[in-house]
């Protein structure tokens, strides 16, 4: 089955304790993001990667990291929590950046402490 | 930078009526449109997807259309459904998705 997946689901940590999100896709898409949804704002896009090896900023990625080491696997770092990143955080794939249909992960509430 | 209205902010139907949900946007320059559905505390489910260069797509008993010259676009959900009910996001794509904030649809039974 097609599927974004990103573990863990729900995760309750403290200000400053790194953690990773992860995000596996197996449709062999480009294109990866990931974003956060907050009451009010909406989605907002925090970084994106075009291929291997190939990330930047969306916008807001203040306090996130990521890479893309693998075509299927994007991985969103916290380094230093802190709680105004108490958010759902989705990542999304596509074959590529533009004009194709963007598929989305379930979802991963983090609440920081 | 790209704004996305959705309107109304939430809407409540009995089952069975026709709906139109309305998205617009300020910027033209846009390679595609989506729309979402999201059930609470769960992940976006694509429900269509609109190329710059189309007019509308369809499927099943929803049909969306897309006026890139005004900036807008429509959801038209016929025959509502209790099933129906969720929060509906309309998305627009150049070098990123920009979303609304979502109509919550409620159908009653």
């Amino acid at each position: 089955e097609a599927q974004v997946t990103q573990n863990p689901r729900y995760l309750i940590t403290v200000t400053g304790k790194k953690l990773t999100v992860t995000c596996s896709q197996n449709m062999n898409h480009e294109y990866m993001s990931w974003y956060r949804q907050d009451p009010g704002l909406g989605l907002r896009q925090i970084y994106y990667s075009m291929n291997v090896e190939v990330t930047d900023k969306g916008d807001v990625p203040e306090g996130y990291k990521v890479s893309r080491k693998e075509k299927r696997n994007f991985p969103l770092i916290l380094e230093s929590p802190s709680p105004n990143q108490t958010s759902l955080y989705f990542c999304a794939s596509s074959l590529k950046r533009e004009r194709y249909e963007q598929y989305f992960g379930p979802g991963t509430r983090l609440t920081v402490t | 930078k790209q704004e996305v209205t959705q309107i109304p902010a939430a809407l409540s139907v009995p089952e069975g009526e026709n709906l139109v949900l309305n998205c617009s946007f300020t910027d033209s320059a846009i390679y595609n449109l989506q729309w979402f559905r999201q059930d609470p505390g769960k992940g976006l489910t694509s429900l269509l997807l609109i190329q710059s260069s189309q007019r509308e797509q369809t499927s099943g008993r929803l049909n969306a259309s897309l006026d890139k010259s005004s900036g807008r676009s429509t959801l038209y959900i016929a025959a509502s459904q209790p099933g129906d009910s969720a929060t509906y996001l309309c998305a627009v794509g150049r070098h990123a998705l920009n979303f609304g904030k979502g109509t919550s649809l409620l159908v009653t039974p």
